[in-house]
């Protein structure tokens, strides 16, 4: 079985500091995938990163940046200089080639609110 | 271009009624999914098709909900006799394609069903 654990389920954080949104799986699948969604007010599910298992390289893109770590199951993400703009449900996900199905098994999602 | 669409975007039914919720995906995306979303269980799968076949079912709750896809396009997902535990957000959700590689998942708006 599958699992995705967000722990944070609300975080705040003031305009211009630095927040992390923790993210930990559980696959007993080799190759496996692992993204990040925002879900803005507007409910709309955007995505942000996809990282394959055999990829461990940390990314950045502008503001953002993520920490995937195997050897503790963790795919952290980090917003630098956070801004209002930002505030939104974050949902860390996981797919793995179990038989045919390629479905997400999403985390239960980090509430991010971010205060001007 | 345009991105995965779905209607109504807002749904209000009596409870016993039927419901069609409607998804139409992103241009040359032959794998289509379903999830829903709901306050007390998070984001849930329901079914994905790869083209008009629909490989996996095991997530659909109960024998009320039933998906169709004609023409490896557009989706249909039907919900008979209504229930108020079936209010939620339907999402749909479509990639390239499932066999081999893992594409990213695009969200379409979601469809708000209450059910009085």
């Amino acid at each position: 079985a599958q699992k995705v654990t967000q722990a944070q389920t609300e975080i705040s954080v003031v305009e211009k500091e630095d927040v992390t949104l923790d993210c930990v799986y559980e696959t007993r699948d080799t190759t496996y995938y692992l993204f990040w969604y925002k879900q803005p007010p507007s409910g709309e599910l955007v995505f942000l990163i996809r990282r394959n298992s055999f990829d461990e390289q940390n990314e950045i893109s502008g503001r953002y940046s993520w920490n995937f770590q195997k050897s503790t199951s963790s795919f952290n993400f980090t917003i630098t200089a956070s801004q209002v703009v930002d505030s939104a449900v974050y949902f860390c996900a996981l797919s793995a080639p179990a038989g045919s199905a390629r479905q997400l098994t999403f985390g239960s999602g980090t509430q991010l609110t971010v205060l001007p | 271009g345009a991105g995965v669409s779905q209607s109504p975007s807002n749904k209000v039914t009596e409870k016993g009624k039927d419901v069609e919720l409607r998804c139409d995906p992103i241009s040359g995306h032959t794998a289509l999914y379903w999830y829903r979303q709901s306050l007390g269980q998070g984001l849930e799968f329901l079914i994905y098709f790869q083209g008009n076949s629909a490989p996996d079912k095991s997530g659909l709750p109960s024998d009320r909900f039933s998906a169709e896809r004609t023409g490896g396009s557009v989706s249909t997902l039907t919900i008979q006799r209504t229930q108020q535990e079936d209010s939620a957000v339907y999402l749909c959700a479509s990639s390239l394609r499932t066999s081999g590689y893992q594409e990213t998942q695009y969200f379409g708006p979601g469809t708000r069903l209450l059910v009085l």
